[in-house]
């Protein structure tokens, strides 16, 4: 079955220390997406690609990277320069533009 | 204003009741238009997408978009509690643009 996993599903970390959040889609999508989803806000859009080797900042990049050098991964690094890093980690994939978008079933980082 | 409004709720309707679930854009460029239901604690998962005027219905869902009063809504027909959850609203920008943008969602509680 197609689809995007991701792993692992909770994480925790200590304060200061960077960790890096899988991503990995079969679904020979060219764009890959990762949003930040705090209790009673939106989905915020951290950083997308449109293709390998190549990726864009989104909303709220800043403490967060990522790198693109396979078309199925899409890895994000929370460094330790993100402010407030505890939240829920989604990663997302389309075909192409404003093709719907395909949710992982999330990472759920909590750190101390 | 917010790029993309939603009431969040809850939105509370008897079983087997219409659910009417509604959003609001403001960039009049947007293109893409899509319903999510996420569960607590899950990922978002595709309910519906339109991208033109009018109705589009599958199976329970029906989506309705008003681009001129830039305005999408989602119909919930025969609600069971199964649907209770919360409903994601999200837009694509006008063309050219892999982001797009999600509404805080509205919780929809669906009472047996």
């Amino acid at each position: 079955d197609g689809g995007i996993t991701q792993s692992p599903k909770y994480l925790f970390r200590k304060e200061g220390q960077n960790v890096t959040l899988s991503c990995e889609q079969n679904l020979n999508h060219d764009a890959m997406y990762w949003y930040r989803q705090d209790p009673g806000q939106g989905l915020r859009l951290i950083y997308y690609s449109q293709i390998v080797n190549d990726f864009q900042k989104g909303d709220i990049a800043e403490g967060y990277s990522v790198s693109r050098e396979k078309k199925e991964s899409f890895p994000l690094t929370v460094t330790s320069a993100q402010k407030n890093p505890t939240a829920f980690y989604l990663c997302a994939s389309s075909i192409d533009i404003g093709s719907p978008l395909h949710f992982g079933n999330g990472t759920r980082l909590t750190v101390t | 204003q917010k790029e993309v409004e939603q009431n969040s709720g809850p939105l509370s309707v008897p079983e087997g009741a219409i659910a009417s679930l509604n959003c609001t854009y403001s960039d009049r460029g947007s293109q893409s238009f899509f319903w999510y239901r996420q569960y607590s604690g899950k990922s978002p998962e595709l309910i519906m997408f339109i991208y033109s005027n009018g109705d589009k219905e599958d199976g329970r869902f029906t989506a309705q978009l008003n681009k001129a009063s830039q305005y999408v809504s989602l119909l919930i027909r025969d609600s069971q509690p199964s649907d209770s959850a919360t409903y994601l609203c999200a837009v694509n920008r006008a063309s050219g643009t892999y982001k797009y943008i999600f509404g805080t969602g509205t919780r929809l509680k669906v009472l047996a």
